[in-house]
């Protein structure tokens, strides 16, 4: 059956440092999203991409944020200069469409030190 | 925004009973109401989900409820087992928007 994979499964960084989040989506599924969790809190949505470019986005996500598909298969969350709120565990997801099941990978968690 | 409360946070009943997860929503323009199941390391799984243009769907041992005039919905499973042990998570989507809301999840423990 196919399933979302994301890499790392737990990535550890400084501070003001620079993280790039792996994601391949289900192969013929058209729309991408991030959520995060920090831990103890509700799974939140951080944005979503179709066509090569972001479609909805949250308050959360600002300019220390970028998402790219960089090729046909992968899809990348970046955070520029981390901080230590945003460790948590980060999620994506794919779907078919704009209607349907959203199905998510297993996770990496982010700790920022 | 739309807000998803659910309840109880943890629950803990006897294999073979069944177990009974609520959530409410606040937009009554949200029309999908998928629950997902988490297991230790792993992410949310999806396990079933309702439109709202149905009132119940059922699958298996698990099926959901919806009132749409009370705005809220219910995850039911019946005859427990020991696999059922996760958390569970609602979640809901606007009419035309592409984000899914979550509730806090309820952290279900199966006892043998």
């Amino acid at each position: 059956e196919p399933e979302v994979t994301q890499t790392p499964s737990h990535q550890v960084t400084q501070m003001g440092q620079e993280v790039i989040l792996r994601c391949v989506p289900i192969s013929n599924h058209l729309y991408f999203y991030w959520y995060r969790q920090i831990l103890g809190q509700k799974v939140e949505f951080l944005v979503s991409f179709y066509n090569n470019e972001i479609s909805e986005k949250s308050e959360i996500f600002d300019d220390q944020f970028s998402v790219e598909r960089p090729d046909g298969s992968n899809f990348t969350l970046k955070i520029r200069s981390t901080k230590l709120e945003d460790s948590a565990m980060y999620f994506c997801a794919s779907s078919f469409g704009l209607a349907n099941e959203q199905f998510f990978g297993p996770g990496t968690r982010l700790t920022v030190l | 925004g739309e807000n998803v409360e659910q309840h109880p946070s943890t629950l803990s009943v006897q294999e073979g009973d069944s177990a009974v997860i609520k959530c409410t929503y606040s937009d009554s323009a949200s029309n999908y109401f998928p629950w997902y199941k988490q297991e230790l390391g792993k992410g949310p799984q999806l396990i079933i989900d309702i439109r709202s243009n149905v009132g119940e769907k059922k699958d298996q041992r698990i099926a959901v409820t919806l009132n749409k005039t009370a705005k809220h919905f219910s995850l039911h499973i019946t005859e427990t087992q020991p696999e059922d042990s996760a958390v569970y998570f609602c979640a809901a989507r606007l009419q035309g928007a592409q984000k899914l809301v979550f509730g806090q999840g309820t952290r279900l423990t199966i006892n043998p």
